[in-house]
């Protein structure tokens, strides 16, 4: 089956630690995005890429970076620049165009300790 | 610009009985809306899509949303509440500029109650 597979579910970071979540997709989707959660809050945007090598700033970039080698790879590193990253983080996929939503992956709980 | 305001942060109904999500939109531009739901600690599954065709669309799981173009709304409607329709709802727009990718901004989300 085709879908998003997002690892690992549950991540734990120590302060001033880097981590890298990942995200893999076998939809052939040309656009894969990440977007944080906080709780009682919608989803905001921390990355997108529509080709790979390419990838944008979204609305809360700072504290973050990414990479897109490869079309169905689009990790994300939390870096100890991000001063509050406990957080519901998801990634999601899609063929560029007006009409087609998303596939959103699961999820990675990160939690500072 | 484009924003979306869900009316509602929570809603609680009784099984079986209709449920009505709110939802308002900004857009300079023809939108494409979408529904999504998320269950406790998931990702997002797509309910729903309006996409400049039918004005009253049909999604998974019996639920429905009408798109009121003079009222600048998309409400989700289901007649009957099921114990699974328990979850957090997210209004969503899209507005197409290829240019800058499809990019979707969300509502801050409807937390759904069922009570038995």
């Amino acid at each position: 089956d085709g879908g998003i597979t997002q690892s690992p579910k549950y991540l734990f970071r120590k302060e001033g630690q880097n981590v890298t979540l990942s995200c893999e997709q076998n939809l052939n989707h040309d656009a894969m995005y990440w977007y944080r959660q906080d709780p009682g809050q919608g989803l905001r945007l921390i990355y997108y890429s529509q080709i790979v090598n390419d990838f944008q700033k979204g609305d809360i970039a700072e504290g973050y970076s990414v990479s897109r080698e490869k079309k169905e790879s689009f990790p994300l590193t939390v870096t100890s620049a991000q001063k509050n990253p406990t957080a519901f983080y998801l990634c999601a996929s899609s063929t560029p165009g007006l009409f087609w939503g998303y596939t959103f992956g699961s999820g990675t709980r990160l939690t500072v300790v | 610009a484009q924003s979306v305001t869900q009316l509602d942060s929570h809603v609680s109904v009784s099984e079986g009985t209709p449920v009505l999500l709110r939802c308002n939109y900004s857009s300079s531009y023809s939108p494409s809306l979408f529904w999504y739901v998320q269950h406790p600690n998931k990702g997002l599954q797509l309910l729903l899509k309006y996409t400049s065709a039918a004005t009253l669309v049909k999604g998974i799981n019996g639920f429905e949303a009408e798109f009121k173009k003079s009222e600048t709304s998309f409400h989700l409607t289901k007649p009957s509440a099921h114990m699974s329709d328990a979850a957090e709802y997210f209004c969503v727009v899209s507005v197409g500029v290829r240019a800058a990718g499809n990019k979707l901004t969300f509502g801050g989300g409807t937390r759904v109650l069922v009570k038995p």
